[in-house]
């Protein structure tokens, strides 16, 4: 089966700008999560969204946003963009903690690569 | 979700058997272990999980002892394509917070021809 798609692979956007990134989740799954990897901090999540709901949410300032649509397609936008903000940014589907049955995998995609100049 | 620590790096040469443990003393009864791998510019791919005693797949096996506070993922005969960043993580897939997904630093895997 596909798997998980993110949408753009790569990005340049100035300071000040906002962007909206892609995630398509695996078919049948349900829950998608964000992350942010950087050099410095590592992997460190952004949130999740289970049935166009977010359901869990780490610890990034208020311009880090998404939604899911209801085909679980996702969406998260960064307004504002700073500098620090380049980073690759990683999907992940899942039917964990779905009630689903024993499905603990997360599946993450290639990733968008942002680049803030 | 539960704490886990492990060593930031190590080093092996092809052929030889690789042992990554990770320490997770504050596991909860309903937590699973769980490793994954990871390449430059690409996401994490699950590599095994477990609750208790051993696992085993087609690329690795997992051994947790009987107190779970900690467990050892061993790659066998590994090859210059296990180099890698591995992540070892805790959590109840059976709760809405597991997707909460918490990294730590990982194992940063050289192997050497």
């Amino acid at each position: 089966k596909a798997g998980v798609t993110q949408t753009p692979r790569y990005l340049i956007k100035t300071r000040g700008q906002q962007v909206t990134l892609s995630c398509s989740p695996i078919s049948g799954h349900r829950s998608v999560s964000w992350y942010q990897q950087t050099p410095g901090q590592g992997l460190q999540f952004l949130f999740e969204y289970f049935s166009e709901t977010q359901r869990n949410k780490g610890n990034f300032p208020g311009r880090f946003s998404g939604r899911q649509f209801s085909n679980s397609r996702s969406e998260m936008n960064v307004s504002t963009l700073e500098l620090g903000d380049s980073a690759l940014y990683l999907c992940a589907s899942s039917n964990a903690g779905t009630g689903m049955g024993p499905n603990t995998e997360a599946f993450f995609g290639q990733g968008t690569r942002l680049t803030v100049v | 979700l539960a704490k886990t620590t492990q060593p930031i790096s190590m080093d092996s040469y092809e052929g030889q058997e690789v042992n990554i443990t990770c320490s997770h003393n504050n596991i909860a009864t309903n937590d699973y272990i769980t490793w994954y791998q990871q390449f430059p510019s690409q996401g994490p791919r699950f590599i095994i999980q477990g609750y208790k005693t051993k696992v085993t797949n087609e690329v690795a096996s997992l051994f947790i002892p009987a107190d779970r506070k900690s467990s050892t993922l061993s790659l066998p005969r590994v090859s210059l394509s296990d180099t890698a960043v591995y992540y070892c993580l805790v959590g109840d897939p059976f709760s809405g917070g597991y997707n909460k997904l918490i990294f730590g630093a990982g194992t940063r895997l050289a192997v050497h021809p």
